[in-house]
Parts: structure tokens; C-alpha cells; sequence
């Protein structure tokens, strides 16, 4: 079945530094694959999509390309920010198999001034 | 974006006893919903799948009986966790699509803030 797997966390970083988050899928058809984020108390936000291979989504200066060949989607940032602290999660939908949203275990980042 | 909007955003029961999660899409209609329970540190698992007009689909294991889904509405489904045990505690989350943006699969899922059930 389809899966998410995204690195262990939790990542603790100084501010301005470059972020890497892995993220790796398994899926039998075309899935979309999206970037959430959850900030301390609070519900999961779309951070970022790719609908298919090449796309690049991006917002809030992180990125993430969407690798077919290496069925990965890694999220990227050049220069974080102590606001960027919280919990990222990488999922996809894949619209072969009832277009459910499935999350990877998600990756608690901290940024410390 | 669209919003999403999930009452209460905590609650404390006792054992025994029932407790519903309302979910309403309060400016797009949504034939599905998802429930999400989140763990703490850890994933948010799908529990079932909501639609409109009816029966939920549940995950494998995940008993159909104790958690009931309602779906009465294009924006608004009900989660009742029955006869709630403090194994239940946790934090849940809907999810709704807006089935207005047109291919389903390029519409991202909005999330609910999230209910924190906490069975004493």
C-alpha cells in the first residue's frame, strides 16, 4: 500500500542555518505530495504541494521537488527562523486509491536563536 | 483559504461516558471528510473516511462502533467516541476537501484545529 516515510526527528538547528527534511514514498499510481505543518497548539496547515514529477512547490522560502525517479520529496529552507519551529509532515494523496491523505511520521524541528 | 472548524477544542470526560467532535467546513461544501487521531509524537493515523449521505469507511482497525461518523451534511460531520476509556485520549483532527476547486486531486485538504479528548 502506499507510504510516507520522512527522517527521525527531532532536528534541532541554529537560526539561519539550511534545512533538509527527507521524505520518501511508496505509491502504486500518480499521488500528489504535500508538505504540512503543525505550530505548537494548533491544527496542520498546508505548507507546500506538487501535483506531479518536476513540479516544485514552494512557499515561505521552503521548497520541495517532486522526484519520480527517486520517489522522494524533500523539503528544503536556505536560512530558518526560531518561527519555523514546529512539527513538518510529508503525505500524499493518491487518487487511484480513494484520494486518502497519508502522512509520514512527522519531524519536530527546533531553531534556537 | 477555505476553513475548517472543529468543536470542541477540548474536552475532559469520564470514563463511560460519550463525547461528540463536530467538523464544519464553514465556507465550501466537502462530500468527504477525514478523521485524523494524532498520537503524541507521532503520525496522524486515518481512522475513517466520511461521507456525505453515507456510511463512513473506517481503517483497518479501527472499530467502527466505539468511534460512530455522521456525515448528515455537505458541511458538517460528527465523530461520538462511545463509552470513551482513557486509552481513547488523544488528539483528533478532521479534514475536509473543497469539492468547488475541480480536479480532486489537485484540491488540498483542509484541517480542523483539533480536538483534545482527555477521559479521566
Amino acid at each position: 500500500g502506499n507510504s510516507v516515510t520522512q527522517m527521525e526527528g527531532p532536528v534541532t538547528l541554529s537560526e539561519e542555518a539550511f534545512l533538509t527534511i527527507n521524505c520518501t514514498y511508496t505509491a502504486t499510481g500518480y499521488p500528489s505530495l504535500f508538505w504540512y505543518v503543525q505550530y505548537p497548539g494548533e491544527g496542520l496547515q498546508l505548507l507546500l504541494k506538487a501535483t506531479k514529477a518536476d513540479d516544485k512547490g514552494s512557499n515561505k522560502g521552503f521548497e520541495a521537488t517532486y522526484r519520480k525517479e527517486t520517489t522522494s520529496f524533500h523539503l528544503e529552507k536556505g536560512s530558518v527562523q526560531v518561527s519555523d519551529s514546529a512539527v513538518y509532515f510529508c503525505a500524499l494523496s493518491d487518487p487511484g486509491r480513494d484520494d486518502k491523505i497519508i502522512f509520514g511520521k512527522g519531524t519536530r524541528l527546533h531553531i534556537l536563536p | 483559504g477555505a476553513v475548517v472548524s472543529q468543536h470542541p477544542s477540548r474536552v475532559i470526560c469520564k470514563s463511560g461516558t460519550s463525547v461528540k467532535i463536530e467538523c464544519r467546513s464553514l465556507d465550501f461544501q466537502a462530500t468527504t471528510m477525514f478523521w485524523y487521531r494524532q498520537f503524541p509524537k507521532k503520525s496522524l493515523m486515518l481512522m475513517a473516511t466520511s461521507n456525505e449521505g453515507s456510511k463512513a469507511t473506517y481503517e483497518q482497525g479501527v472499530e467502527k462502533d466505539k468511534f460512530l461518523i455522521n456525515h448528515a451534511s455537505l458541511t458538517l460531520s460528527t465523530l461520538t467516541v462511545t463509552s470513551a476509556h482513557p486509552e481513547d485520549s488523544s488528539f483528533y483532527i478532521c479534514s475536509a476537501r473543497d469539492m468547488g476547486q475541480g480536479l480532486y486531486r489537485n484540491t488540498e485538504a483542509f484541517f480542523g484545529q483539533g480536538t483534545r479528548l482527555t477521559v479521566v
